[in-house]
């Protein structure tokens, strides 16, 4: 089964790092650039982040340039989003998506999601 | 970044009826236009991609239409798994950018 599965969420300080994971599977993991998009609660979907298929390419949302990084192991089937200087506004469901070259990049397959709640 | 607008934020509709729902980009993006459908609890599913392509495995009660600057999500006759939130979002250019979501609900 094609699936993306996100762990690594939990309650941190505003102020404090967490790294988030997105284990792949089903796919060839290394021929697609992922992405990373969240949603606080009860609003709309926030884009974040993006690597390319080889890790050569980065992009980020001006909301979160500078504070996150993102990255991937090939060789382990996983991107990774390390997040620094939480804040308030950090709290969402991060979600890491497929963006599929055939189906003009949109984003085909999504994980589950993972909660981040930035709280003292 | 390209800002994208839809419309309306909340449509209330009975089962049966054909709604339709617009995104209007800020400069032109093509046909690099795709439509997710959300579910209260879970992740975004993709319904169309390139404007009009229907994604395997959605109903072909979904349709899309389009170019340029403006798009639009029609559904021709209102299933009661239908009402959702449904996204627009382009893939035409970093970032790729949503609409802020219009919520199907039953009236």
């Amino acid at each position: 089964e094609v699936q993306l599965v996100e762990s690594g969420g939990g309650l941190v300080q505003p102020g404090g790092s967490l790294r988030l994971s997105c284990a792949a599977s089903g796919f060839s993991f290394s021929s697609y650039a992922i992405h990373w998009v969240r949603q606080a609660p009860g609003k709309g979907l926030e884009y974040v982040s993006a690597i390319s298929s080889n890790g050569g390419s980065t992009y980020y949302a001006n909301s979160v340039k500078g504070r996150f990084t993102i990255s991937r192991d090939n060789s382990k089937n996983t991107l990774y989003l390390q997040m620094g200087s939480l804040r308030a506004e950090d709290m969402a469901v991060y979600y890491c998506a497929r963006e599929n070259s055939s189906s003009s990049d949109a984003f085909d397959i999504w994980g589950q999601g993972t909660m981040v709640t930035v709280s003292s | 970044d390209i800002q994208m607008t839809q419309s309306p934020s909340s449509l209330s509709a009975s089962v049966g009826d054909r709604v339709t729902i617009t995104c209007r980009t800020s400069q032109s993006i093509s046909t690099y236009l795709n439509w997710y459908q959300q579910k209260p609890g879970k992740a975004p599913k993709l319904l169309i991609y390139a404007a009009s392509s229907l994604q395997s495995g959605v109903p072909s009660r979904f349709s899309g239409s389009g170019s340029g600057t403006d798009f639009t999500l029609t559904i021709s006759s209102l299933q009661p798994e239908d009402f959702a939130t449904y996204y627009c979002q382009q893939s035409y250019s970093n970032a790729y950018t949503f609409g802020q979501g219009t919520k199907l609900e039953i009236k």
